[in-house]
């Protein structure tokens, strides 16, 4: 299947800094990517669709001045979570489709602790 | 999208097939059936899909009942690298359309040796 990459796996911040997490798909082009929060013992719970050169369109009380997302690329998606504190920390998960749309693929996702 | 029922957990001995159930009894007839799965501290993979017809590929099999009302997922012989939760979802609209995958809880296969 198609590979999406993360990056970092871990990241360990200190509360009030921010934070940004790298998705890329490796070996097609992502017109549409998404971003997934995992708290422990939990599913997977959307946060935002982004569509490559447009603004990202967030889920119910995700908030998007706190957590952005930039997808410039067809290939790289970015998001960021601002003035971080310790209830984000999450497993936080990017997943990748092609224009054709029939799998979403999922990234290996990024675990952050913030102290 | 359709909502879908699973069962929490199950059990399945090494080597063993494992059938996964999975209702979804609301489904609409362009709603396809995915599975995915999640290893622990991984991300989801992708499994198979469905519409209507059985699926086979290299990981499972998909089978869908005539009234789409539910579906089994079957790994021919389940091994320890197995063990995951595994979702069920329904989501609706074709190729090349909008649409976004909605996690339940799934179900947690355990492999015992």
């Amino acid at each position: 299947g198609a590979v999406v990459s993360q990056h970092p796996s871990r990241v360990i911040c200190k509360s009030g800094t921010s934070v940004k997490i790298e998705c890329r798909s490796l070996d097609f082009q992502a017109t549409t990517m998404f971003w997934y929060r995992q708290f422990p013992k939990q599913s997977l719970m959307l946060m935002a669709t982004s569509n490559e050169g447009s603004k990202a369109t967030y889920e119910q009380g995700v908030e998007k001045d706190k957590f952005l997302i930039n997808h410039a690329s067809l290939t790289l998606s970015t998001l960021t979570v601002t003035s971080a504190h310790p209830e984000d920390s999450s497993f936080y998960i990017c997943s990748a489709r092609d224009r054709m749309g029939a799998t979403q693929y999922f990234g290996p996702g990024t675990r952050l602790l913030v102290l | 999208d359709a909502k879908t029922t699973q069962p929490p957990s199950m059990d399945c001995a090494e080597g063993r097939a494992a059938n996964l159930p999975c209702n979804h009894s609301t489904i609409s007839g362009n709603e396809y059936v995915y599975w995915y799965r999640q290893i622990h501290s991984q991300g989801p993979q992708y499994i198979i899909h469905g519409l209507k017809n059985n699926e086979t590929n290299e990981m499972a099999s998909l089978i869908i009942t005539e009234d789409r009302k539910s579906s089994t997922l079957i790994l021919p012989h389940a091994t320890l690298r197995d063990t995951a939760v595994y979702y069920c979802i329904v989501r609706v609209g074709l190729l090349g359309s909008n649409y976004k995958l909605t996690f339940g809880k799934g179900t947690l296969l355990t492999v015992n040796p």
